[in-house]
């Protein structure tokens, strides 16, 4: 059983569009982060969530941390090809330094 | 800043033969570095996790004498694949934790094995 399920796991939209992709769990934590990773390349740190019903922005990328910190949203504002990619959302757990990753949602955007 | 390597990028071996991925912090010290293996189109999956000086902790699955790991300096940790065989190809990625940021995790850009 997946600690994160991601979706969708695809999404191709074509320019110009917006959309969103969800991180969702039945379990609590006390912070999120979402990367995304080019192809042949690691991921990269885009954001870290941590208070519940937190919002932070990212140029046109919005997230938001759910109340109950079980859950978390990533919404693109007029995609752009360079938005292309997989995007992964990861907790740390045993109040380790370990990650785990979502699925992660492969994102397509079409000029 | 936070600055994370890997070489090689990419590697082509033979089934049977040992391959070495050296996974580097360029600008600081890493006290803890994370092993991942990335199939295509799958996410990452850790495979274990290396402290400087100590043994490696490995995920539960992941075999300790294939996936040979060592942390011997706060700069340099080695993934050694022994005995490769084609199932073990796969995209390795390393991260590092350390000075200057202890929140965040560095990733490596990590390295393409192919066994043939």
């Amino acid at each position: 059983t997946q600690l994160l399920e991601q979706s969708p796991q695809f999404l191709s939209i074509q320019e110009g569009e917006n959309l969103t992709v969800y991180c969702n769990s039945s379990s609590v934590f006390s912070s999120l982060q979402w990367y995304r990773q080019e192809p042949g390349e690691g991921p990269v740190l885009l954001v870290t969530v941590v208070t519940g019903g937190e919002v932070k922005k990212l140029k046109r990328l919005t997230f938001q941390f759910g109340d109950a910190r079980k859950d978390s949203s990533l919404h693109i504002t007029a995609a752009q090809p360079g938005d292309t990619g997989l995007y992964l959302c990861a907790v740390s757990i045993q109040g380790a330094q370990k990650l785990v990753f979502g699925q992660g949602t492969r994102l397509t955007i079409n000029p | 800043g936070a600055v994370v390597s890997q070489h090689p990028s990419w590697v082509i071996c033979k089934s049977g033969t040992s391959v070495k991925i050296e996974c580097r912090s360029l600008d600081f010290q890493a006290t803890t570095m994370f092993w991942y293996r990335q199939f295509p189109k799958q996410s990452l999956m850790l495979m274990a996790t290396s402290n400087e000086g100590s043994k490696a902790t490995y995920e539960q699955g992941v075999e300790k004498d294939k996936f040979l790991i060592n942390h011997a300096s706060l700069t340099l940790s080695t993934l050694t694949v022994t005995s490769a065989h084609p199932e073990d190809s796969s995209f390795y990625i390393c991260s590092a934790y350390g000075t200057p940021s202890y929140n965040e995790q560095f990733f490596g850009p990590g390295t393409r094995l192919t066994v043939l």
